[in-house]
């Protein structure tokens, strides 16, 4: 069965201070990685795809990275508008659903300043 | 505002009573999906259109519930019968084929509260 974990639940930063944020995968074939950001009371914010292991990308202060069995959110510097619950998700695998995402519970995300 | 939009943003009813939510997708888009999330957990999937056609249901989705969308663009989603468990935020997405529809983007999402 496809599934998702995302390590820790909950991470308290200090402005500035740079972490990581984990996602472990078990998906028959992945065709999607995917990282949302989520604020209270809102609908997931889209923030990137990954496809393939060895594959990064950047937006600002943040940077996604994959191997073949889990995806890193790494946070640069963190300012407080940065806080939030950062959700993974997956799509896969062959053979299996053609449109549903799996997600993990999320990292919530509190940047102090 | 280009974004999926999603109607009414909160819902109280009491259990027993039908309620209905609408989702404007975002336009061009042929995918549209429904999601449930309840408190400390991520999005679940419910069931996802492209155009008219409702391709996949998830276990979730019990008799309860239905889905429409028969035009091809928005979408309306029926909780019949509502029991407290229903309450949740239901949440809208959309995609499209340039994107091999992976990239799904969602709407602000209808709260709802049973009594």
């Amino acid at each position: 069965e496809d599934q998702v974990t995302q390590s820790p639940e909950a991470l308290r930063l200090q402005e500035g201070e740079s972490s990581s944020l984990n996602c472990s995968y078990t998906v028959s074939g992945l065709r999607g990685l995917f990282w949302y950001r989520q604020d209270p009371g809102k609908g997931p914010e889209f923030l990137f795809t990954l496809y393939s292991a060895g594959e990064e990308k950047e937006k600002e202060r943040l940077k996604a990275t994959l191997t073949k069995k889990e995806s890193f959110l790494h946070i640069t510097a963190p300012k407080p508008e940065d806080s939030a619950t950062y959700l993974c998700a997956v799509r896969g695998g062959y053979g299996g659903s053609q449109g549903n995402l799996i997600f993990g519970k999320g990292t919530k995300l509190s940047v102090k300043p | 505002d280009t974004g999926v939009s999603q109607n009414p943003r909160h819902k109280i009813t009491k259990r027993g009573q039908n309620v209905t939510f609408r989702c404007d997708p975002i336009s061009e888009h042929n995918r549209l999906y429904w999601y449930r999330q309840t408190l400390g957990q991520g999005p679940e999937f419910l069931t996802y259109f492209q155009n008219e056609a409702q391709l996949e249901k998830s276990r979730l989705l019990s008799d309860r519930f239905s889905a429409e969308r028969p035009k091809g663009s928005f979408s309306t989603l029926e909780i019949q019968r509502t029991e407290q468990g229903d309450s949740a935020m239901y949440l809208c997405a959309s995609s499209f084929r340039g994107s091999s529809y992976n990239e799904q983007f969602f709407g602000p999402g209808t709260r709802l509260t049973v009594l």
